[in-house]
This record gives structure tokens, C-alpha cells and sequence, in this order.
């Protein structure tokens, strides 16, 4: 069974840093690409970012882009989020996502975790 | 770039059909076989519902399809059922290394 656990979310105040943790089992992780996703409170999706099977490659929304880093360990079978310089809006909960077909790195998303709570406040 | 167009509810008795509706451009949906669509109960993580534009996931009822014409994806559930009450997102590839999703569509049964 595929499961996707995330963690680290919490209260950070603007311009603070936190750092999300997603940790997979059930498939062979270092097959698939692996994205961050988040939705405001009462508010739609919002793809936030990509990173491919192998770790080579990353792609950002241009609202996180220059701040929030992704990266995986395939060795510990975890995808990371790094936000830095946090603004209000980035108010969420993040989703770590799985991607769909094996070394597609953008497309649909077939296993989400339950999500990690981000509060970005003074 | 803003998000695709959904309309902002839609709804139906059981056992009629419904079509949700997800308008972009020829920058994304129209250009990309790349739309899928998901379901979200409240409070719970998203689930893929179609794939590909037209693709189902293993486990996903056959009263779940969707198509793609021009620059607009539908998702039609047939024979809706109590369950089906959820919001649907739709979402598409848009060719510069990034996915953009609608904005949502509440669907009530009534």
C-alpha cells in the first residue's frame, strides 16, 4: 500500500524558515517524480513544485520560486520542502504528492498525504 | 498565472448526470493531453479521479470520464450518486515547467 506521511509543519513568523518532510513507502520511490502541493484555508490548489526521480531536476511556481527549495533522499525514500523567507500568504496545508507515471515529472498525482499544517504569522 | 476556470458549483439529483466544466487556453489545456482531475471531501486530501484527460486510475468508478475539446476539459459523473458530493479540481500542464489547477468546483447532490 502506498502511504505518504507528512511532517514539520507549524508556526513560523514572516521572513521565518521551516523545513516540510515526506516520508514514502509502498512503491519504488526513486522511480517517481515527486511534487509539493498547497491549499489556503478555504481556498483551491496550488501546485508549488516538482522534483524529479532522480533528484536532478526541480521546478517552482513563480510565487515560491528563489524562495523554497525541494529535494529528496532516495536513499531514505523522503522529499523535502525548504521555505525560507515565509510570507503570510504561504498559509497552508502542504500536500506531498506522487506522480503518476514512472519518470513523468509533471503531470497528475495518483497517492497524497494527509498534508502538514504551515502557519506563516507575527 | 491565473487559475483554470471552473464554475463554482454545480449540483444534481441522484442518478442524473453532471458535467464540470474546467476552461484554459491554447497555452494549457488546449495544447497538452495533460489534464486530470480530483476529488476532495472536506478536511481530506485530494483524490485523482481522471488522469491524461480521459484515463481512469485503477479503482475509480466507471461513472467518472472525461474529455477534452479545444481549450476545454470536462469531468461528466453519470448516474450521480449521494457520495459523489465533493469539490473537483481540474488541472493541466502548461508548458513552462509547471501544473496550474481550477479553482474548484463545489458539487451538491440534491
Amino acid at each position: 500500500e502506498v502511504e505518504l506521511l507528512e511532517s514539520g509543519g507549524g508556526l513560523a513568523q514572516p521572513g521565518g524558515s521551516l523545513r516540510l518532510s515526506c516520508a514514502v513507502s509502498g512503491f519504488t520511490f526513486s522511480n517517481y517524480a515527486m511534487s509539493w502541493v498547497r491549499q489556503a484555508p478555504g481556498k483551491g490548489l496550488e501546485w508549488v513544485s516538482v522534483v524529479s526521480a532522480s533528484g536532478s531536476t526541480t521546478y517552482y511556481s513563480d510565487s515560491v520560486r528563489g524562495r523554497f527549495r525541494i529535494s529528496r533522499d532516495n536513499s531514505l525514500n523522503t522529499v523535502y520542502l525548504h521555505m525560507n523567507t515565509l510570507r503570510l500568504g504561504d498559509t497552508a496545508t502542504y500536500y506531498c504528492a506522487k506522480g503518476t507515471g514512472q519518470y513523468q515529472l509533471l503531470g497528475s498525482f495518483d497517492s497524497w498525504g494527509q498534508g502538514t499544517r504551515v502557519t506563516v504569522s507575527s | 498565472q491565473s487559475a483554470l476556470t471552473q464554475p463554482a458549483s454545480v449540483s444534481g439529483s441522484p442518478g442524473q448526470p453532471i458535467t464540470i466544466s474546467c476552461i484554459g487556453t491554447s497555452s494549457d489545456v488546449g495544447n497538452y493531453n495533460l489534464v486530470s482531475w480530483y476529488q476532495q471531501y472536506p478536511g481530506k486530501a485530494p483524490r485523482l479521479m481522471i488522469y491524461e484527460v480521459s484515463k481512469r486510475p485503477s479503482g475509480v468508478s466507471s461513472r467518472f470520464s472525461g474529455s477534452k475539446s479545444g481549450n476545454t476539459a470536462s469531468l461528466t459523473i453519470s448516474g450521480l450518486q449521494a457520495e459523489d458530493e465533493a469539490e473537483y479540481y481540474c488541472c493541466s500542464y502548461v508548458g513552462t515547467n509547471a501544473l496550474l489547477f481550477g479553482g474548484g468546483t463545489k458539487l451538491t447532490v440534491l
